[in-house]
């Protein structure tokens, strides 16, 4: 049973472009959550979505940040306009509906933007 | 919204030795985390507890509830063991975890 899956591993964009982060759960999870560790800094939440639903974008910026899960393939985030800032480590996480508690992380995506 | 404070920030210690890493929470939850993460690395997920302790080879988690508090024990430890460990709360069982700011252990061979 393969773990959460997250690609790219590392992308790098250029100030203004656009960057598409992809997480594949683990099977028979249906819960997704998105966390962002900035240089330096501790984790922090993000988005919590369940399939074709955003339940919890609390933790979104609230612009030029969107997140997805449809109901086939993987969910996605997607940052437009990248800026320096947008630097980061993005972390996703799966569920399984019956426990919410029972995260489990994937390897992350190093963003780099020049 | 749930505060998580962890202690130390740093840690130092020569192998073999016995280590503590504190997290303290400030409202009720219904289950702890303790994670790892190693230089550039991923995360994972060491332990989930909601009560009483937890062993796992050299590792030991503990919580105590009514004084909201956890610590994460390694036993003999390894510079393998070198890594961040994060706690991390929930407040019900369907919102986000809240994180501590990690703690950094270094084992010096």
């Amino acid at each position: 049973n393969a773990g959460v899956m997250q690609n790219p591993r590392h992308l790098v964009r250029r100030r203004g472009q656009e960057a598409r982060l992809r997480c594949s759960p683990m099977k028979g999870h249906s819960h997704v959550y998105w966390y962002r560790q900035l240089p330096e800094e501790g984790l922090k939440f993000m988005v919590y979505l369940q399939k074709e639903n955003i339940i919890d974008e609390s933790g979104m910026p609230k612009e030029r940040f969107s997140a997805e899960f449809p109901k086939e393939g993987p969910s996605i985030l997607r940052i437009q306009q990248v800026v320096r800032g947008d630097s980061a480590a993005y972390f996703c996480a799966s569920s399984p509906a019956s426990s919410y508690n029972e995260q489990f992380f994937g390897p992350g995506t190093r963003l780099t933007v020049l | 919204k749930n505060e998580v404070e962890q202690s130390p920030q740093n840690l130092t210690a020569q192998e073999g030795e016995f280590i503590t890493i504190n997290c303290s929470y400030s409202v009720g939850i219904s289950a702890l985390h303790w994670l790892q993460q190693h230089p550039g690395g991923g995360i994972v997920s060491l332990f989930m507890l909601s009560s009483g302790k937890k062993k796992h080879g050299r590792l030991i988690a503990t919580i105590n509830i009514q004084e909201k508090h956890s610590s994460l024990h390694i036993t003999a430890s390894h510079p393998r063991d070198s890594a961040v460990y994060i706690c991390a709360v929930s407040d019900s069982g369907n919102t986000p975890l809240v994180f501590g700011k990690g703690t950094r252990l270094s084992v010096i061979a």
